[in-house]
């Protein structure tokens, strides 16, 4: 079973910009594993920020986004806000399964 | 309003079975695909099994597969999981989800598998 991988933690400045990256053991991610972002708070349920790649949900903040990077999926946050301190789950298909990363625990310090 | 609650949670004894379901309400719940998505106690979130609209079409992580079984009633606009031969480390809090980029989640009920 393939295994994907996330930035266990990273940290952000306020007002500043970092790139969450989603890689798949399986090799190069492509649009085809059709990679989902995901937001979680603590105590709350997840909340889906991207899907398809680079697509938005109604709800999601324009400065996040959602691309393919250097092989691996990628969520760009651009201009971090302290609200945007949570922990971030990828998700990639392949082909009916689903899998998610282990999460990437984002600090706006 | 669109909503999605689940219920059924419990505590549960190794080996034993447990159903767990999610009422749909505020769209047509027949039109989409649903998953169930399940989150262990202070880990991440892991993907269980989904399935199509009309039932027809069922897909399970490695992890469940042959002890859950996913189904819906489109009648009753409701989702089920039956988990039987459960194990401790079924132990999660599961949430379902509507398969339209994945835009609806349940708050989860709580999954206790411990003698």
């Amino acid at each position: 079973q393939a295994v994907v991988t996330q930035e266990p933690s990273l940290t952000v400045s306020p007002g500043g910009t970092v790139t969450l990256t989603c890689g798949s053991s399986t090799g190069a991610v492509t649009s085809g594993h059709y990679p989902y972002w995901f937001q979680q708070k603590p105590g709350q349920a997840p909340r889906t920020l991207i899907y398809d790649t680079s697509s938005k949900h109604s709800w999601t903040p324009a400065r996040f986004s959602g691309s393919l990077l250097g092989g691996n999926a990628a969520l760009t946050l651009s201009g971090a806000q302290p609200e945007d301190e949570a922990e971030y789950y990828c998700l990639l298909s392949y082909g009916g399964a689903r899998l998610f990363g282990g999460g990437t625990k984002l600090t706006v310090l | 309003e669109v909503q999605l609650v689940e219920s059924g949670g419990g505590l549960v004894q190794p080996g034993g079975s447990l159903r767990l379901s999610c009422a749909a309400s505020g769209f047509t719940f027949s039109s989409y695909w649903m998953h169930w998505v399940r989150q262990p106690p202070g880990k991440g979130l892991v993907w269980v099994s989904r399935i199509s609209s009309d039932g027809s079409t069922t897909t399970y992580a490695d992890s469940v597969k042959g002890r859950f079984t996913i189904s819906r009633d489109n009648a009753k606009n409701t989702l089920f999981l039956q988990m039987n031969s459960l194990r401790a480390e079924d132990t999660a809090v599961y949430f379902c989800v509507r398969d339209w980029g994945m835009d609806v989640w349940g708050q989860g009920t709580t999954v206790t598998v411990s003698s």
